[in-house]
């Protein structure tokens, strides 16, 4: 089975940081995925991590370590329009989502 | 971009209705899925296809079923719905088989039973 887990909320300033950790045991891995979802819309993709390391896509990177079965979301420069649930997802056949953590940005 | 449509945001139906969930995806994709959406839970999935005519249960298949006769199309049925089945009910597709493709998530049905 798959025991994903990250925190249920966060909170940060307008133009900050937040870094969201994501820890998962599962029986088998494939890669990891982050998703970000908007109050009552489709979760969209954002990233996708399969070797360790650092990815960056602009103000958004996504990191994975399949050793210590972690990973975080590293938000940049927040925007108003970041707020929003932010979900982990590891994949070994199929997707298996973690509960989400809720970003609120604050001016 | 990638489509993919639910037939309906909201939906009221009654404890003991059969109960059809449409979804549809324009982008020729072989991989559908159902998931269910609660607070405090994540999304879960329900059944998955990997072809026409093709499904594989997922991590909380009971008291429902799928039906997928095309490729475009991936139904979710409820059978005898249930107070419990009261949820946000998402589809998504992804290109093929390959461990890294991305999921593309319609907008959701959010199903009340009473």
């Amino acid at each position: 089975g798959q025991n994903i887990d990250q925190p249920t909320e966060m909170t940060a300033t307008e133009g900050a940081i937040v870094q969201i950790n994501c820890t998962y045991q599962t029986s088998g891995f494939n890669g990891l995925f982050w998703y970000q979802q908007h109050a009552g819309e489709a979760p969209t993709f954002l990233s996708y991590n399969v070797l360790d390391g650092l990815e960056e896509k602009g103000r958004f990177s996504s990191f994975l370590s399949r050793s210590k079965g972690y990973s975080y979301l590293l938000l940049k420069e927040l925007q108003m329009k970041d707020s929003a649930s932010y979900l982990c997802a590891v994949t070994d056949y199929k997707l298996s989502f973690g509960a989400g953590t809720t970003v609120t940005v604050r001016a | 971009d990638v489509k993919v449509t639910q037939s309906s945001r909201y939906l009221v139906k009654r404890t003991g209705e059969k109960v059809f969930l449409e979804c549809v995806q324009d982008m020729d994709h072989e991989n559908m899925f159902w998931y269910r959406q609660d607070p405090g839970l994540g999304l879960r999935l329900i059944y998955f296809s990997y072809d026409v005519k093709m499904k594989e249960k997922g991590d909380i298949p009971e008291g429902y079923s799928v039906s997928r006769e095309k490729k475009e199309r991936f139904s979710l049925i409820l059978e005898s719905a249930s107070t419990n089945q009261t949820s946000m009910y998402l589809c998504a597709s992804s290109l093929t088989q390959g461990e890294n493709q991305p999921q593309h998530f319609g907008d959701g049905t959010r199903l009340s039973i009473l």
